[in-house]
């Protein structure tokens, strides 16, 4: 399943499928991009990140894909666990604002088992 | 193991009390940050550190302050002034200069009764 991000929706997936989370980024001068995960009461977990100089990274079960041309970014999880439910943050970076991350609103992954 | 301590989990407040949520880093991160989660929101920015004795105001200022009188600590006081403070507080670290996400601590729940 695929969801839009900056509007905490709900994506809500079977066990074993593949989700794709999306983040439409606010600014063209950003060059880092990072993945967050927020378990129900806990602090966000860094999952990933990447360069605007790339264009996909891979890690364990996960890939970010980033379009600089239309400002988007993209979270797949391979074989979603129920482990996986959580809200993801996508989050953003530039060298004029001192390195703050600028933060997308959410969205709420549900694994159905 | 290295990483960044929030006190209390859980605090309660009466309305017109301060209340000091404390942050404590041994990461040797130089930037600390302090932001709050409303139900079903995203994160917003209090206040953020750079370097010690040094400290700027994020979006979300009014009501807050805090010091950083030691480089691991980064103490946040929620006063009389913020008109509504219940929610989930969460402190994060990072080095600064290049492109580094945040480490962040389990968060503070704070409720006023």
């Amino acid at each position: 399943g695929e969801s839009v991000g900056l509007h905490l929706p709900t994506l809500s997936v079977q066990e074993g499928d593949n989700s794709i989370i999306n983040c439409a980024y606010s600014n063209s001068a950003s060059d880092y991009f990072i993945w967050y995960k927020q378990e129900s009461g806990k602090g966000p977990q860094f999952i990933i990140d990447i360069r605007s100089n790339m264009d996909k990274r891979q890690g364990q079960r996960v890939t970010v894909l980033l379009n600089k041309t239309v400002k988007h970014l993209s979270l797949q999880i391979a074989a979603t666990q129920p482990g996986d439910s959580a809200v993801y943050f996508c989050a953003e970076t530039y060298a004029g604002n001192n390195r703050k991350l600028i933060w997308g609103l959410g969205t709420s992954l549900a694994v159905n088992p | 193991d290295g990483g960044i301590t929030q006190s209390p989990k859980y605090l309660f407040r009466k309305e017109g009390q301060n209340v000091t949520l404390s942050c404590e880093q041994n990461l040797n991160h130089d930037a600390m940050y302090w932001y709050r989660q409303d139900p079903g929101q995203g994160l917003r920015l209090i206040y953020y550190s750079q370097i010690v004795n040094d400290f700027q105001k994020g979006d979300i200022a009014e009501g807050y302050s805090v010091s950083r009188e030691k480089k691991e600590s980064f103490p946040l006081t929620v006063t009389s002034a913020q008109k509504n403070p219940t929610a989930f507080y969460l402190c994060a670290s990072s080095p600064t200069g290049a492109n580094y996400g945040y480490t962040f601590g389990s968060g503070t729940r704070l409720t006023v009764v």
